[in-house]
């Protein structure tokens, strides 16, 4: 069974400042997302990674793949305000089932002034 | 275009009803998914439908939740005799194909509230 595990669950941040969100699964997958939840709405994809080395940047987020280590990171850059939200990583399932995404319980960021 | 719409929005029953939730994929998307948002939790899949059929019914919890997409667009997630752990945000996503090449789309979603 693929599991998602992402850390650190509940985020602060101050303004201007860096940092980075871990996510780490069990299992060989095709393909690792990145979405991004506001409060009452629905999940807005952000990243998809697909292969080893694999690095995409959007604005100040920064998504990168490790499949070698099954970890993915999802580094914020100068947080501004606006960046606030719950950010989830999401798996493909491997082989017999690669049309099921398994998902992190979500990193709950908030940037403060 | 459209995206993936779901109705209603929210619906609040009480404990014991039957309720039905309905999705509207994107038009000609074949693939078809229900997942289940628990407070303070990601979603979890429920069902794909490819088609008409339900290729993975897996994620369903238990006999009283059921699906059907009968004429290959919409969707209907059914559950009966609801209970208060039913309670969750229901999302629906589509995708043009089936696998890894093809992005899943998801909707607003439908938040239950069973009381």
């Amino acid at each position: 069974e693929l599991k998602v595990e992402q850390n650190p669950l509940f985020l602060s941040m101050q303004e201007g400042k860096n940092y980075t969100i871990y996510c780490n699964y069990s299992t060989t997958s095709d393909r690792l997302y990145w979405y991004r939840q506001d409060p009452g709405k629905s999940l807005e994809s952000l990243f998809v990674l697909l292969s080893n080395g694999a690095v995409k940047q959007e604005g100040r987020l920064m998504a990168s793949l490790d499949t070698k280590a099954r970890l993915s990171t999802l580094h914020i850059t100068a947080a501004v305000h606006d960046l606030s939200a719950t950010y989830f990583c999401a798996v493909l399932g491997g082989r017999g089932s690669n049309y099921k995404l398994t998902f992190g319980k979500g990193t709950l960021l908030t940037v403060n002034p | 275009g459209a995206g993936v719409s779901q109705t209603p929005s929210n619906k609040v029953t009480e404990k014991g009803k039957y309720v039905e939730l309905r999705c509207d994929p994107i038009s000609g998307h074949t693939a078809l998914y229900w997942y289940r948002q628990s407070l303070g939790q990601g979603p979890e899949f429920l069902i794909y439908f490819q088609g008409t059929g339900a290729a993975d019914d897996s994620g369903l919890p238990n006999d009283r939740f059921f699906a059907v997409r009968p004429e290959g667009s919409v969707s209907t997630l059914k559950i009966q005799r609801t209970e208060r752990g039913d309670s969750a945000v229901y999302l629906c996503a589509s995708s043009l194909g089936q696998g890894p090449y093809y992005e899943q789309y998801f909707g607003p979603g439908t938040r239950l509230t069973v009381t």
